[in-house]
């Protein structure tokens, strides 16, 4: 059992739908971070929380440190949102990867 | 633009071979950081260091070794390849640890 587990693998959805991708983990960390990384494989950090909720634009994190559960939200799914998108717990200066959601928005 | 420059971008190489990847942190940026991404492993953390020490290490082969240099550019170092060290290679920077990590374009490594 990965230490970081994502939900779904995969994720089709219809322009303008909102999107949760779901993540959980059963280690001890200080902070979660959720990742983007483009077709052309550049990551962008799009949030790093240890605790409540964050949000930039349309995209919404949040955690919950008790059941140790993290969502991103997007709201108003756009195609140029597809990508996939990875959760990664902090854990002793090391990052621990979740193996990613493939998210594809269609127009 | 993340303000994060790797070099280079793409490296073909053979079997047995050596090759050195090399890593810009972000202006003011204290740490590097070093991740590998395969197809069959997703990404996976290697290495950190901070002003020029090392701080964690994670999945690292005894082959592969990192330095950060006193400017705070980094290099790691990958001897004796093989086959299965094809992958992407990233390179992220962050002021301290805590805080949110950028990522660098990555360095596309195949080994024929």
């Amino acid at each position: 059992k990965n230490e970081v587990e994502q939900s779904p693998q995969n994720l089709t959805a219809q322009e303008g739908e909102f999107i949760t991708i779901n993540c959980s983990y059963s280690v001890g960390i200080s902070a979660l971070h959720w990742l983007q990384q483009h077709p052309g494989g550049g990551i962008v950090s799009l949030f790093m929380l240890s605790s409540g909720k964050k949000k930039h634009g349309r995209l919404i994190a949040t955690i919950n440190i008790q059941e140790k559960h993290s969502s991103l939200h997007i709201t108003a799914s756009h195609p140029r949102d597809s990508a996939v998108y990875i959760c990664a717990g902090l854990n002793t200066d090391k990052l621990i990867f979740g193996t990613g959601t493939r998210l594809q928005v269609f127009p | 633009d993340s303000g994060v420059t790797q070099t280079p971008k793409h490296l073909i190489t053979a079997t047995g071979q050596r090759v050195t990847l090399r890593c810009s942190p972000r202006s003011g940026d204290l740490s590097v950081y070093w991740y590998q991404q395969s197809l069959d492993q997703g990404l996976q953390f290697l290495i950190q260091y901070y002003n020029g020490e090392e701080r964690a290490k994670g999945n690292i082969l005894e082959r592969f070794s990192a330095q950060q240099f006193p400017d705070l550019h980094s290099e790691l170092n990958l001897s004796s390849l093989e086959l299965g060290d094809s992958a992407l290679y990233f390179c992220a920077s962050s002021l301290t640890g805590f805080q949110p990590q950028h990522f660098g374009d990555g360095t596309r490594l195949s080994i024929l």
